[in-house]
């Protein structure tokens, strides 16, 4: 098993660029996050979902879109890149519920100038 | 509100014993994981508690005091690829991670 996996591994965006990070895991997990990780900060969660088709907001979402069309995939769009959104991105799935742990993806490493 | 605090930094040496508290506030409070993560990478699960006490998993223990909100993470026999970032993480009542800012723990020979 591959687990999770994320592409692009780095990228930089012009602000008011657009981009689509990319996600997909071979758990048959239900669950899957958007995470971003400032320096110095915790994981803030950006959008989850518990299963294909059902999609809702963290803690940061603006700014930020994503779909769930397949159990597998869980993709995160930028509309109009900020500085503010410079970060590195990490996606993870987890099954449902208490003390199952999240796994996650080796993230994305996103600059915006 | 929902809370978590871990020092910042640490400094222990190799070989030695080392102890990163973790102190949370969550409504519907689920249990509490820590993870590692190494400089440039994801972070990866070192454990769960959910009922008080201490779990032991080889080299590393976590203990948790629900009552008090307090967890601790410790790491014996200290080597050198302990050095990394220890986050602590609680569940909330819709099984959501809030996370710590991280504990950087650096190891010197």
């Amino acid at each position: 098993n591959a687990g999770v996996t994320q592409t692009p591994k780095f990228r930089i965006l012009k602000i008011g660029q657009s981009m689509t990070l990319q996600c997909t895991q071979d758990m048959n997990h239900n669950y899957m996050y958007w995470y971003r990780q400032d320096p110095g900060m915790g994981l803030k969660l950006i959008y989850y979902s518990v299963g294909a088709g059902i999609t809702d907001k963290g803690e940061v979402p603006n700014g930020y879109n994503v779909s769930r069309s397949t159990t597998e995939d869980f993709p995160l769009r930028l509309e109009l890149a900020a500085p503010s959104q410079t970060s590195v991105y990490f996606c993870a799935s987890s099954y449902q519920g208490e003390g199952n742990e999240q796994f996650f993806g080796p993230g994305t490493r996103l600059t915006v100038l | 509100g929902q809370n978590i605090d871990q020092p910042t930094e640490m400094t222990a040496t190799e070989g030695a014993i080392v102890q990163i508290n973790c102190t949370y506030q969550t409504s519907g409070f689920n249990g509490l994981f820590w993870y590692q993560q190494h400089a440039g990478e994801a972070p990866t699960f070192l454990s769960y508690n959910v009922l008080d006490g201490l779990e032991e998993k080889g080299r590393f223990s976590s203990f948790l005091s629900r009552s008090k909100g307090y967890s601790y993470l410790l790491l014996k026999e200290l080597q050198m690829k302990d050095s990394a970032s220890y986050l602590c993480a609680s569940m909330d009542s819709n099984y959501q991670l809030i996370w710590g800012a991280g504990t950087k723990l650096i190891i010197k020979p």
